[in-house]
């Protein structure tokens, strides 16, 4: 089973600031199956990012994720009130899928 | 609206069975796989199973396997799991989550439905 290290835990930033989230993995995650979640309380998550680099459907693109092998990364360039919350990545490149244990972004 | 809506969930003894449904709005369930994950605050997301389209291919988590079944009726634009023997540790939240290609990852996710195992 592929495990996923998502850090830092919690992220404490302000509106406009750059968020950058990291996502390693235990072993190389095959053909960049790799996607990122937000999700806020009492919502259901929402995709972000799938194959490690493409923006889902309606995603604005101040949201960017990058990497390969067994490292990734999620980035906000700018953050918006609306985009604090917690983010996991999701492995599936490997049985069973896994998710990575998450980062919360804070407002500072 | 497109959505999906899980229902079905609450408290239960331990042994018991629950049978939770997943059923879609504002498009074809058909279409899609969809899978099942549940979340606890301890253990964070896990996957429990998939069921292709038609229903012909179902695959699950080594710590489901036998203990939870996924079925669907796509005349009723609905999946459903199954939860038999169930046990403290199988308290969460349970999402439902479609998947358009057989890529095995989510493009759309219910909000959930709370499961308590407890005597």
């Amino acid at each position: 089973e592929i495990v996923l290290a998502q850090s830092p835990g919690t992220l404490s930033l302000s509106p406009g600031e750059r968020a950058t989230l990291s996502c390693r993995a235990s072993e190389t995650v095959i053909n960049f199956y790799l996607a990122w979640y937000q999700q806020k309380p009492g919502q259901a998550p929402r995709l972000l990012i799938y194959g490690a680099s493409n923006r889902a459907t309606g995603v604005p693109d101040r949201f960017s994720g990058s990497g390969s092998g067994t490292d990734f990364s999620l980035t906000i360039s700018r953050l918006e009130p609306e985009d604090f919350a917690v983010y996991y990545c999701q492995q599936y490149g490997g049985s069973p899928l896994t998710f990575g244990g998450g980062t919360k972004v804070e407002i500072k | 609206q497109v959505q999906l809506v899980e229902s079905g969930g609450g408290v239960v003894q331990p042994g018991r069975s629950l049978r939770l449904s997943c059923a879609a709005s504002g498009f074809t369930l058909s279409t899609y796989a969809v899978h099942w994950v549940r979340q606890t605050p301890g253990k964070g997301l896990a996957w429990l199973g998939v069921i292709s389209s038609d229903g012909g291919n179902k695959y699950y988590a080594d710590s489901v396997r036998g203990r939870f079944t996924i079925s669907r009726d796509n005349s009723k634009n609905t999946v459903f799991l199954q939860l038999n023997s169930l046990r403290a540790e199988d308290t969460a939240m349970y999402y439902c989550a479609r998947d358009l290609s057989w890529d095995w990852y989510f493009d759309l996710w219910g909000r959930g439905t709370l499961v308590t195992v407890s005597s």
